[in-house]
């Protein structure tokens, strides 16, 4: 079974600071992994992705994220935070069953506050 | 090249009512997905079809049920709504081999 954890269910930061939104995940097959964003009232967009390429995944706007599978964590950075860029955010772990489909399992967000 | 739609974008209604949620998608994809958000709770998997003419259970079926009408639409009904499940629906869509979920603008869902 498959599992992720967001350590900090709220982060607060000044503009122009960095960002570090941490997660940690469990997965019995060779995961993928992703960071989604959600404005207020608004759906789910996709920031960026690993399916076993690179371990330093670059995404929009800024963002990055590190898949260490020693440390079993997948966590989302940014040099230089920006007022648009508070939001909620959900890692995301993807099971690579044999099926050929997948189910996605949420960590339950980490909300960013951006002051100026 | 509209991505996932979902009717109606609010809803609210009384204890044992019963409605549907609509979801279509126009990119061609095999798998779809009905979520629930609730504050602090993330996103929970309701049910899923992987292919056409396919259902299955997720973490919180209990309440629902789905209809994968054809490739493009896939459907969840309440058949007597309870004010537990008052909540933020999401519909999700992938194609196989491709894991990254496109996700529709969701319902809001009150049920008093």
């Amino acid at each position: 079974a498959q599992s992720v954890t967001q350590l900090d269910s709220h982060v607060s930061v000044s503009e122009g600071t960095p960002v570090l939104l941490r997660c940690n995940y469990s997965s019995s097959y060779s995961p993928s992994l992703f960071w989604y964003v959600q404005h207020p009232n608004k759906g789910l967009q996709l920031l960026l992705k690993y399916t076993s390429a690179a371990t330093l995944v670059k995404g929009i706007n800024g963002f990055e994220a590190e898949f260490k599978k020693s440390e079993t964590s997948f966590h989302l950075t940014k040099p230089s935070a920006h007022m648009s860029d508070a939001a909620e955010y959900f890692c995301v772990v993807s099971d690579r069953g044999n099926s050929g489909y997948s189910t996605l399992t949420f960590g339950k967000g980490t909300m960013l506050l951006v002051s100026p | 090249n509209a991505g996932v739609t979902q009717t109606p974008k609010f809803q609210v209604l009384k204890t044992g009512q019963s409605m549907t949620l609509q979801c279509a998608q126009d990119m061609n994809h095999n798998s779809m997905y009905w979520y629930r958000q609730d504050p602090g709770m993330g996103l929970r998997l309701i049910y899923y079809s992987a292919s056409e003419g396919t259902t299955d259970k997720g973490e919180v079926p209990n309440g629902y049920n789905v209809s994968r009408l054809n490739k493009r639409e896939f459907s969840l009904r309440l058949e007597s709504a309870a004010p537990s499940q008052t909540s933020v629906y999401f519909c999700a869509s992938t194609n196989s081999g491709f894991y990254e979920q496109y996700f529709g603008p969701g319902t809001r869902l009150t049920v008093t």
